[in-house]
């Protein structure tokens, strides 16, 4: 089945440092790829997300290509803040299948 | 902006006895689903609900679980007879279309400990 493996955490960065955190997937067909958060104490929210070959999501700083050939949906930011922190989550979705299959989740910590 | 809700934040109850976790989607939304995760694990798909069926389910929902749309605002998840590896943080979503294309919308979560 369906399948995402994403860098292990916990990332402990300083600000202004660049973030890369991996995500890869296993899937047939072209899933749909996200990146969601959960800042403390809250739900996941949607970051971003891309839903075909070579597209680009980004939102708040945060970007992730979506990368047919290497299957891979890496999240980058350029200069993190403090505000960051959180788990980030990597995951896909199937036309034709309700669910979205997480990876376990990357905690960040960014220190002033 | 709209956003899932769930109760209550926190629920702790003792192995062998039901218990019943709520939503509210947000409010055009027409697909739902729960997911859990048991700490330090991944999140999991547990069902998504359509149309007042079940369109899809996971191995983990057994026949121990439940879901109904009481009325035009709740989504509930019942689990029976709770077992001690239930214990978990739930999570409700919901999507305005299906939530294979569309996006998917969590809650806060529930915090379920069985004792």
């Amino acid at each position: 089945g369906d399948s995402v493996t994403q860098m292990e955490g916990p990332v402990t960065l300083s600000e202004e440092a660049f973030l890369t955190i991996n995500c890869t997937y296993t899937a047939t067909g072209y899933p749909s790829l996200f990146w969601y958060v959960q800042y403390p104490g809250e739900g996941l929210q949607l970051l971003l997300k891309a839903t075909k070959a070579d597209d680009k999501g980004s939102n708040k700083g945060f970007e992730a290509t979506y990368r047919k050939e290497t299957t891979s949906f890496h999240l980058e930011k350029g200069s993190v803040q403090v505000s960051d922190s959180a788990v980030y989550f990597c995951g896909i979705s199937q036309g034709g299948s309700e669910k979205l299959v997480f990876g376990k989740g990357t905690k960040l910590t960014v220190n002033p | 902006e709209p956003e899932v809700t769930q109760t209550p934040s926190h629920q702790v109850t003792q192995m062998g006895q039901e218990v019943i976790l709520r939503c509210v989607p947000i409010s055009n939304h027409l697909y739902f689903y729960w997911y859990r995760q048991i700490l330090g694990q991944k999140v999991e798909f547990l069902v998504s609900f359509y149309n007042n069926e079940i369109s899809e389910k996971s191995e983990i929902f057994d026949d121990q679980f439940s879901v109904e749309r009481p009325d035009g605002s709740n989504f509930t998840l019942k689990i029976r007879s709770t077992k001690l590896e239930d214990s978990a943080m739930y999570f409700c979503a919901s999507s305005a279309r299906s939530g294979g294309t569309d996006t998917q919308y969590f809650g806060p979560g529930t915090r379920l400990t069985v004792l």
